[in-house]
């Protein structure tokens, strides 16, 4: 296993449009975190998962955000309507269930909306 | 809600100075507390962690103990090198509450030769 991979790297859209990221979790693991970085900002947690059941959202997560993982697997976060406040880093990170496990973080899309 | 504050940054060092960089939580359970570290260019990385009150977490030379009555998890090295060089954030999770991490700000060390 190679670690926690995200897709795409960097993302650039107009206002407006819409976008969806990928995740691809280290295969054990049965949790999947979403943060959003802005620069000079520590990572801010949006919504997590266990296996395929999404147990938790952010009020950071406006409705224009949607994040899935269909049978426990990868996960999509889809932003609607971008707008500019949008653009950061955004991470994904996978851990297995157990209190104080390490969570395994992939290298982030960095999303810019002009 | 649980939060996590940290010495702000940039903190810039000598090879071979002794390092501190003070974090301090808030959180209402019996969080686990981390130190993550972002090396330019990279993923954040796990350095260390401590699941409970008096345990210390060690790696690459770095150190910090969890302490309950002081609500601290002060990151120590006593020798940094120019490879240290990075941002390092502090973070806590509850697994009551599904293990997400909260993060404090981050703090950027720059270690000079």
């Amino acid at each position: 296993d190679t670690g926690v991979s995200q897709n795409p790297r960097h993302k650039i859209t107009k206002r407006g449009q819409n976008v969806t990221f990928r995740c691809d979790p280290i295969s054990e693991h049965n949790r999947l975190y979403w943060y959003r970085q802005t620069l000079g900002q520590g990572p801010e947690f949006l919504t997590y998962f266990q296996n395929e059941a999404q147990l938790e959202k952010s009020r950071l997560l406006s409705d224009r955000f949607s994040a899935e993982r269909p049978k426990g697997s990868f996960s999509t976060l889809e932003i609607q309507r971008t707008e500019q406040g949008d653009s950061a880093m955004y991470l994904c990170a996978s851990s297995p269930s157990g209190g104080g496990a390490e969570a395994f973080f992939g290298q982030g899309t960095r999303l810019t909306v002009v | 809600g649980d939060s996590v504050t940290q010495m702000e940054g940039p903190v810039t060092l000598s090879e071979e100075a002794f390092l501190t960089i003070n974090c301090t939580y808030t959180a209402t359970g019996y969080p686990s507390l981390f130190w993550y570290v972002q090396y330019p260019g990279e993923g954040l990385q796990l350095l260390l962690k401590a699941t409970k009150a008096d345990d210390k977490g060690s790696n690459k030379g770095f150190e910090a103990t969890y302490r309950k009555e002081t609500t601290s998890f002060h990151l120590e090295k006593g020798s940094v090198q120019v490879s240290d060089s990075a941002v390092y954030f502090c973070a806590l999770s509850d697994n009551n509450q599904g293990g997400k991490l909260i993060f404090g700000q981050g703090t950027e060390l720059s270690v000079k030769p």
